[in-house]
């Protein structure tokens, strides 16, 4: 079992639809969770950042993490074609200095 | 204030070839990875470096080399090129070191092709 399992996708919605995008994981030791939204051609850019679990709250975008269940999530509101890309989830272990990706989702709003 | 700067852009090598990729970045930052990303697969760490002088290995470190003589560059090193090794590279760095909210600073990655 690889340690960071995510959905390739692709998905498409509406524009103005609400997008859940997640991933699981089996290390427990992952303290720190991020999500990176890589447009086509370019470099991963952070979008979110949460320590241990709980919601963190930025814009239109939501970060959960539920580290009982070893899963984590990301909500985008009032979804818009420019938020379509390929999101990364990563995470790292206090102990270590490596971050792990997940395989990225592709994710298509349709105008 | 370029951030973090991959030079080429492209790259197209026989098997066997060896070159460098190079990374800099100009935010005097402590940290510096190299990710290789394929179709399916992800980003997968190939090394790191926590400062000048250190560097250790990620999950796919073999057939690559890295040094990190200064703080503002982290060269990669490919030693004998092979097909297996064709991949987009992409290169970050961050104020310090994992897990003390210090988010990865990507570049532009390199294309590498090896035929």
């Amino acid at each position: 079992q690889k340690e960071v399992e995510q959905d390739p996708g692709p998905l498409s919605v509406p524009e103005g639809a609400i997008v859940s995008l997640n991933c699981t994981y089996s290390n427990s030791a992952f303290q720190y969770f991020m999500w990176y939204r890589q447009y086509s051609r370019k470099g991963p850019e952070l979008l979110m950042y949460t320590y241990s679990s709980g919601n963190k709250e930025d814009g239109r975008f939501t970060a959960q993490v539920d580290k009982s269940s070893k899963y984590i999530s990301l909500f985008i509101r009032d979804s818009q074609p420019s938020d379509s890309a390929t999101y990364l989830c990563a995470m790292s272990d206090y102990r270590d200095d490596k971050i792990i990706f997940g395989k990225g989702t592709r994710l298509h709003i349709l105008p | 204030n370029a951030g973090v700067t991959q030079t080429p852009k492209f790259q197209v090598l026989k098997t066997g070839q060896s070159m460098t990729l190079q990374c800099a970045q100009d935010m005097n930052h402590e940290y510096m990875s190299w990710y290789r990303q394929d179709p399916g697969m992800g980003l997968r760490l190939i090394h790191y470096s926590v400062g000048a002088g250190i560097t250790d290995q990620g999950e796919v470190p073999n057939g690559y080399n890295v040094s990190r003589s200064t703080t503002e560059d982290f060269p990669l090193r490919l030693l004998s090129a092979a097909p297996s090794q064709t991949s987009v590279y992409f290169c970050a760095s961050s104020y310090s070191r994992q897990g003390n909210n210090s988010p990865l600073h990507f570049g532009n990655g390199t294309r590498l092709t090896v035929t």
